[in-house]
């Protein structure tokens, strides 16, 4: 399948500061990418949707001046935590979709705010 | 966007066939059903998607009533790595649409 890359991994953060997690596709063009979160123990919740060149289609209570995206390319994407709080403590996920139906995942990033 | 319902979990022993059904009834005339495995602190892996009928790969078989209303998900001989949290995703191909996850089916594969 299509490689999706997502860095990085994992990060720790203070509070107050802002975070940028990216999320490549390698091998294909991603017209569309998703942003999600995760919970422990939960499904991943659909943040933003973004397709290429436009702006970010945010669900509902996501705030869209928290959670920066920006879809510059066809095979990046950025999400920016800004003003970073400890309830901002998640796994965040991206996904990219390109010609093809399904869509590809990246690793996700564990991010942890002190 | 067609919403969809799965089992929470289901347990299973090593070498067993597992069956996991998918549920979506108002299930729209150019959605895809697409299968994802996912272990804990990782990304979602694809595993398949269909359309209609059977659908199959060298992981797993996707089989799919006329109606489309439902879907199972087919893994023939499970280890212990087979252990995740299978989601099923219902959405359109088309440009723009998203994928919208459900709670998901957690698979213990019991040695």
């Amino acid at each position: 399948g299509a490689v999706v890359s997502q860095h990085p991994s994992r990060v720790i953060c203070k509070s107050g500061t802002s975070v940028k997690i990216e999320c490549r596709s390698l091998d294909f063009q991603a017209t569309t990418m998703f942003w999600y979160r995760q919970f422990p123990k939960q499904s991943l919740m659909l943040m933003a949707t973004s397709n290429e060149g436009s702006k970010a289609t945010y669900e509902q209570g996501v705030e869209k001046d928290k959670f920066l995206i920006n879809h510059a390319s066809l095979t990046l994407s950025t999400l920016t935590v800004t003003s970073a709080h400890p309830e901002d403590s998640s796994f965040y996920i991206c996904s990219a979709r390109g010609a093809r139906t399904e869509a590809f995942f990246g690793q996700g990033t564990r991010l942890t705010v002190v | 966007l067609a919403k969809t319902t799965q089992p929470i979990s289901m347990d299973s022993y090593e070498g067993q066939e597992v069956n996991i059904t998918c549920s979506h009834n108002n299930i729209a005339t150019n959605d895809y059903i697409t299968w994802y495995q996912q272990f804990p602190s990782q990304g979602p892996r694809f595993i398949i998607q269909g359309y209609k009928t059977k659908v199959t790969n060298e992981v797993a078989s996707l089989f799919i009533p006329a109606d489309r209303k439902s879907s199972t998900l087919s893994l023939p001989r499970v280890s212990l790595s087979d252990t995740a949290v299978y989601y099923c995703l219902v959405g359109a191909s088309n440009y723009g649409q998203n994928f919208v996850f459900g709670p998901g089916t957690r698979l213990s594969v019991l040695p």
